[in-house]
């Protein structure tokens, strides 16, 4: 079936320091892929999209890039701020019959320390 | 900036009553959705609608209702809540048409506690 897999949290790093938080998928067909990001109180918000096969996404410094080869769609951040601690959740969107299907992953909290 | 819209934003109430999660956007976007978070884990659709009259069960099943009467009202009725209902519920929007990557914006959320 489909599904999405994070890396467990939380995730805990010093400021400046470099970030990836894995995430890979299984999907039929050919999904869009997704980042969101949930700040503390706050609902989720679109970090960043890729909609095709080596597309990078990219917004506030992140970075992901859509690999069909190893269906994967890692986080990236070279460097780190306290400001970028959150819940960041990891997506698939695909065709289904009548429409389409959003899948998330569990999601992975990231804290950050001054 | 997205204009999508959860009241309330945190519900305590007893085990037996009827509650009402209201959700509103002002996107004139025709797909609306509403998820179910427990805390650490994943999100679950519970439910979807499409259009004006348009609601299906999403995968995850609950016993909750909806109904989509105008295009920017979604709300999301708990006839009888128990404690088992306790999470946080949120709602979505998205544009119509056939582009899977059309971005779903969220409201803040409903934090449930039924005791």
């Amino acid at each position: 079936g489909n599904s999405v897999t994070q890396m467990e949290g939380p995730v805990t790093l010093s400021e400046e320091a470099f970030l990836t938080i894995n995430c890979t998928y299984t999907a039929t067909g050919y999904p869009s892929l997704f980042w969101y990001v949930q700040y503390p109180g706050e609902g989720l918000q679109l970090l960043l999209k890729a909609t095709k096969a080596d597309d990078k996404g990219s917004n506030k410094g992140f970075e992901a890039t859509y690999r069909k080869e190893t269906t994967s769609f890692h986080l990236e951040k070279g460097s780190v701020q306290v400001s970028d601690s959150a819940v960041y959740f990891c997506a698939l969107r695909l065709r289904r019959t009548g429409g389409f299907k959003t899948i998330f992953g569990a999601g992975t909290r990231l804290f950050v320390k001054a | 900036e997205a204009d999508i819209y959860q009241t309330p934003r945190y519900l305590v109430i007893g085990t037996g009553k009827k509650i009402t999660l209201e959700c509103s956007q002002t996107m004139g976007h025709d797909k609306m959705y509403w998820y179910q978070q427990d805390p650490g884990m994943e999100l679950h659709l519970i439910h979807y609608s499409y259009g004006v009259n348009s609601t299906e069960k999403g995968d995850l099943s609950s016993e909750s209702t909806v109904s989509r009467i105008r295009t920017e009202h979604f709300p999301l009725t708990l006839e009888s809540a128990r404690p088992s209902h306790t999470s946080q519920y949120l709602c979505a929007s998205s544009e119509g048409g056939t582009q899977s990557y059309n971005e779903q914006f969220f409201g803040p959320g409903t934090r449930l506690t039924v005791l």
